[in-house]
């Protein structure tokens, strides 16, 4: 059971927007930054998203990120097929002293 | 360009020991402080431990406190996981990766891991 709560899965035709939560509490999304990170099979994450909104260089302006309160979510804006991928959230929890990741998303292409 | 290298996986038996290295290049690596995050077969992300750039602040995840040490020498850009009494399920592809200043200890770099196994 992880500290972070994902939606196990999500699933959109190209060119559809797909939205994923995370969800914490006050320890952890509520007092700090969030990072998202994208794995695609087989490879290590990449970070997609950073400090709750950031997009780093070379990633594409179709993902953005939001915080509120104790949640987290990341928009995939016209979905492609390169972006079938597994999406994880993060944050560091004050009360635990340590990281905590989402369960991760599973994001399919139809 | 930011290249973080692991070596030192492999099989090992339960109660066994190991000691992960990672190799940083591209950036100034004392100036940074550094994650080590594991991924069991099939699973998700776990986060193993965090230790500042100066080694003066140190963390672990409970599964790990008491058996493995994350350790740098900054001389030689590298960093270390030293793991003690080896499980089933400390069996994982284990990853180093960067931290981004001022991120709350948030990763930014990740390395391409080792595979640890731990079987008899």
């Amino acid at each position: 059971q992880s500290v972070l709560t994902q939606t196990p899965s999500a699933s959109g035709t190209p060119g559809q927007r797909v939205t994923i939560s995370c969800s914490g509490s006050s320890s952890n999304i509520g007092s700090t930054y969030v990072n998202w990170y994208q794995q695609l099979p087989r490879t290590a994450p990449k970070l997609l998203i950073s400090r709750n909104d950031q997009r780093p260089s070379g990633v594409p302006d179709r993902f953005s990120g939001s915080k509120s309160g104790t949640s987290a979510s990341l928009t995939i804006s016209g979905l492609r097929s390169e972006d079938e991928a597994d999406y994880y959230c993060a944050a560091w929890d004050d009360s635990l002293s340590g990281r905590v990741f989402g369960g991760g998303t599973r994001v399919t292409v139809l | 360009e930011v290249q973080l290298v692991e070596s030192g996986g492999g099989l090992v038996k339960p109660g066994g020991s190991l000691r992960l290295s990672c190799t940083a290049s591209g950036f100034t690596f004392s100036t940074y402080s550094m994650n080590w995050v594991r991924q069991a077969p099939g699973k998700g992300l776990e986060w193993v431990s965090s230790l500042s750039s100066s080694s003066n602040y140190i963390y672990y995840a409970d599964s790990v406190k008491g058996r493995f040490t994350m350790s740098r020498d900054n001389a030689k850009n590298s960093l270390y996981l030293q793991m003690n009494s080896l499980r089933g399920e400390d069996t994982a592809v284990y990853y180093c990766a960067r931290v981004a200043p001022g991120s709350g200890w948030n990763e930014d770099y990740w390395g391409q891991g080792t595979l640890v196994t731990v079987s008899s």
